[in-house]
């Protein structure tokens, strides 16, 4: 099975900030990668995705971006945070050969 | 448009009983969907999936059911468990193309001893 590994698992950023959020995998090669984020109480909102190195997918147009510069490397970045950016925000991870989705411990973002 | 969505938000049960979690989509170019039960302060983790071809499935002290007919989806616990509390998300993906599941809003299932 695979692990996913984030972190920080809490941060607390002022307005106007920058950003990274760093997701690593374990025990899968070339996974599809995801970038999460949920506000409390709610569902999961898809905010990127991944299929290979330097292929990303943006769901959502806001103030965030991702890279993924490694193969089980994904990060979450933005230059200024908006208030609006808190969240609990998880990365995720499918193999190839398989639709089980794996997910991180998440980061809680509080942003002031 | 397109959505999972869930009937119940909350669902309060006595340890031992059996819990039913239901789920609704409308996609039905969907084939494969997804329960996931997340923890608080905790990613969402899988505990069993079910393809379109099949109306049932099993695993421990879990079933899924599918009803392709009105687009519905369960979720049954057996014995329900104190640590069996938590947030139940229902996922649809759509046959074809990568991997995106959409994820319905969540159940909290609450179970007192």
């Amino acid at each position: 099975s695979q692990t996913i590994h984030q972190w920080p698992a809490t941060l607390v950023q002022p307005v106007g900030s920058p950003l990274s959020l760093e997701c690593t995998v374990e025990g899968t090669s070339n996974p599809n990668l995801y970038w999460y984020r949920q506000a409390a109480g709610r569902g999961l909102q898809l905010l990127f995705y991944s299929v290979g190195i330097g292929q990303i997918s943006s769901e959502v147009p806001q103030n965030l971006s991702a890279s993924r510069p490694q193969d089980r490397q994904f990060i979450l970045s933005s230059k200024k945070l908006l208030l609006s950016d808190s969240g609990f925000y998880l990365c995720a991870s499918v193999a190839r050969n398989n639709y089980e989705q794996y997910f991180g411990p998440g980061t809680r973002l509080t942003v002031t | 448009g397109e959505s999972v969505g869930l009937h119940l938000p909350t669902l309060s049960v006595q340890e031992g009983d059996n819990s039913i979690i239901n789920c609704a989509y409308s996609n039905s170019a969907s084939d494969y969907f997804i329960w996931y039960k997340q923890e608080s302060g905790k990613g969402p983790q899988f505990i069993i999936d079910i393809r379109s071809n099949m109306d049932k499935r099993q695993g421990q002290r879990v079933t899924v059911l599918l009803n392709k007919t009105v687009k519905h989806l369960s979720l049954q616990i057996a014995a329900t468990q104190p640590g069996d509390s938590a947030v139940y998300f229902c996922a649809e993906n759509m046959r074809g193309g990568s991997y995106i599941p959409t994820f319905g809003r969540g159940t909290s299932l609450i179970v007192h001893p």
